[in-house]
């Protein structure tokens, strides 16, 4: 069974600093995808980041980056420079292949308030 | 703006009503989800369609009875449900060429009294 462990249930982060949001999964899988998503109060799943099991380097995308560490099964969200809008619901969340259709398992989420 | 919509956006119904959710998406997407997202709980899947069969029932109640008429749509029947099914249901769609990443829609915020 897929599990997907986020021991921060809150988090305060002074406005433009960065910001690590923890991570970490459990499968048997030899091949699975990991994603961040974020949920502003809204209620819509915002996606942010992909890794694939089998990338040899970390995720980037523009302020947002994943610490994927595979021996250690943790794939940490970072956030630089944060920002007031970046306060929200993050939810860590792995893809099992599954004939065809891929199903998530998500984490309980962390929720990150950015302090101006 | 994912391109997947969910209607309404927030319901309250009695637990001797029937009401449907409706989820849309015009991505060109084969596979369709429904969520439910309870206070302080992980998302739990519900269900899934791909290419428009249902593909797995995650031992949801039979109150809740979902539909995919065709690739672009998909709805959740409800009836006689419970205070506990009250919940954020969200809906969403992904295809393999996207890599697994799915898309979600801003959900239905349910209540039920």
């Amino acid at each position: 069974a897929q599990k997907i462990t986020q021991t921060q249930p809150g988090m305060f982060v002074q406005e433009k600093e960065a910001v690590t949001l923890d991570c970490t999964y459990d499968t048997s899988d030899p091949s699975y995808g990991l994603f961040w998503y974020k949920q502003p109060s809204s209620g819509e799943m915002i996606f942010l980041i992909y890794q694939g099991s089998y990338d040899q380097q970390n995720a980037t995308e523009g302020r947002y980056s994943l610490n994927f560490q595979k021996a250690r099964k943790s794939a940490n969200l970072v956030i630089s420079a944060s920002q007031l809008g970046d306060s929200a619901m993050y939810f860590c969340a792995m893809r099992s292949p599954n004939f065809g259709n891929e199903k998530l398992t998500f984490g309980t989420g962390t929720r990150l308030t950015i302090i101006p | 703006e994912t391109g997947v919509t969910q209607t309404p956006r927030h319901l309250v119904m009695g637990m001797t009503n029937k009401k449907s959710l409706k989820c849309e998406q015009h991505l060109g997407h084969n596979a369709m989800y429904w969520y439910k997202q309870s206070a302080k709980k992980p998302l739990e899947l519900m269900f899934v369609y791909s290419l428009e069969e249902r593909v797995e029932n995650n031992s949801v109640p039979s109150r809740f009875s979902p539909e995919c008429p065709n690739s672009s749509h998909l709805f959740l029947h409800l009836h006689t449900l419970q205070p506990e099914d009250s919940a954020l249901y969200l809906c969403a769609s992904s295809h393999p060429g996207t890599g697994g990443k799915a898309f979600f829609g801003q959900g239905t915020r349910l209540t039920v009294v």
